[in-house]
């Protein structure tokens, strides 16, 4: 079975910081897709970034990027130049490829700081 | 484009009482999903859909959930009769396709149900 975990529940950092988040998985797949996931308070979820796992390059998304170590079994998130609107909680998800099914992490809730 | 629509936003109700939860997932969208999210965790897979039939419903709590989506659009999530620990948001999400390439789900606002 896969298994996500995020070691860090609570974050805060100065607005226009740089902040990783850390994931990591566990998974006997080869193939399989990792997310990251946003919730902002009382607000709807929404995909921040996407990575293949045949993909050797990591993702970026504007300010938005991450470290995809493939044999580590890591996936962090790093956002640089925070804005005070990236205060959300934020979920590590997995997916194997041809399964639909998302597994989650617990989420870290990262506070912004003006 | 118009968003997963859910309602209602917030119910509570008394443990032994039931309720039911509406989603219409985004115009086009094939696949719908119903997830749990338990305050400090990470939604849960309950339900799935493609079109109307049911793809995925090995978590959902059969004996006191069910789920409907009738004409492959809206769909309802029903708890009969709830438990204290039912007490969670329940989200739904939709995605284009279902054939595991990875597709973005778009998830609802969720609803917020508060067992006493």
């Amino acid at each position: 079975a896969q298994t996500v975990t995020q070691s860090q529940p609570e974050m805060s950092v100065q607005e226009a910081e740089t902040v990783t988040l850390s994931c990591t998985y566990d998974t006997s797949e080869n193939n399989y897709y990792l997310f990251w996931y946003k919730q902002p308070p009382s607000r709807q979820m929404i995909l921040v970034i996407r990575q293949e796992a045949y993909k050797q390059q990591n993702a970026t998304e504007n300010r938005f990027s991450v470290n995809f170590q493939k044999a580590a079994k890591s996936f962090s998130l790093k956002i640089s130049d925070s804005q005070l609107g990236d205060t959300a909680m934020y979920f590590c998800a997995f997916m194997k490829l041809r399964d639909d099914k998302i597994i989650f992490g617990k989420g870290t809730r990262l506070h912004i700081l003006p | 484009e118009a968003g997963v629509a859910q309602s209602p936003r917030y119910k509570i109700i008394e443990k032994r009482q039931s309720v039911a939860f509406w989603c219409n997932p985004i115009s086009g969208h094939a696949t719908l999903y119903w997830y749990q999210q338990i305050l400090g965790q990470g939604p849960k897979l309950l339900i799935q859909f493609q079109n109307n039939g049911v793809v995925d419903d090995s978590q959902l709590p059969k004996d006191r959930f069910s789920a409907e989506r009738l004409k492959g659009v809206d769909s309802t999530l029903k708890i009969q009769p709830a438990k204290l620990e039912d007490s969670a948001v329940y989200l739904c999400a939709s995605s284009l396709e279902q054939n595991g390439m990875g597709y973005e789900q778009y998830f609802g606002p969720g609803t917020r149900l508060t067992v006493t």
